[in-house]
């Protein structure tokens, strides 16, 4: 079976402070998917990222970074200098290549991060 | 720009009431999926479909029913809501298979009372 830890419930920092929200996983899969989704308060689960399970190169976007490492099965997300907007719920999140008669299982998902920025 | 669109933002429905919640896509997609969030316990997947009259059981089915009869739509039913039923609930729309990312719609909040 597969699993998502988000060990951090909160995190609350000063705006201009970096920030790391972890993400743990468990699958038997050799092949798989890393996801990270933002919901802001209005709702909507925004895409920021996807990571195979053989690329384990980091991605910067900006003042965004993820770090995947299948060694110790974490796929851990860092905002430099935060904003105030970036004020949101993390989801980390994993799905796997196999199809259920053609389509995909849907995501699971970890419990989510509370990410306060304050100003 | 890619949507999907969930025909209500809020809802208050009386504890027995069939309740119907609809999800529209616009991205030809074949994977629909219907999740639940609750405070603390992230977002369970309820139900999902991978093509037209199709669908499958997710983490926590119980008390729901999904229809999908045309590909562009999905929708969530209780057929007697209860008010354990009171959540955020949220449609996501994808492609192909578990590589590519999941779209999601703005969520209904639904209160049973």
């Amino acid at each position: 079976a597969q699993k998502v830890t988000q060990a951090q419930t909160e995190i609350s920092v000063v705006e201009k402070e970096d920030v790391t929200l972890d993400c743990v996983y468990e699958t038997r899969d050799t092949t798989y998917y890393l996801f990270w989704y933002k919901q802001p308060p209005s709702g909507e689960l925004v895409f920021l990222i996807r990571r195979n399970s053989f690329d384990e190169q980091n991605e910067i976007s900006g003042r965004y970074s993820w770090n995947f490492q299948k060694s110790t099965s974490s796929f851990n997300f860092t905002i430099t200098a935060s904003q105030v907007v970036d004020s949101a719920v993390y989801f980390c999140a994993l799905s796997d290549e196999e199809d259920s008669g053609g389509g995909a299982d849907g995501l699971t998902f970890g419990k989510g991060t509370h990410l306060i920025i304050q100003p | 720009d890619v949507k999907v669109t969930q025909s209500s933002r809020y809802l208050v429905k009386r504890t027995g009431e069939k309740v119907f919640l609809e999800c529209v896509q616009d991205m030809d997609h074949e994977n629909m999926f219907w999740y639940r969030q609750d405070p603390g316990l992230g977002l369970r997947l309820i139900y999902f479909s991978y093509d037209v009259k199709m669908k499958e059981k997710g983490d926590i089915p119980e008390g729901y029913s999904v229809s999908r009869e045309k590909k562009e739509r999905f929708s969530l039913i209780l057929e007697s809501a209860s008010t354990n039923q009171t959540s955020m609930y949220l449609c996501a729309s994808s492609l192909g298979t578990g590589r590519t990312e999941a779209f999601f719609g703005q969520g209904t909040r639904l209160t049973v009372v």
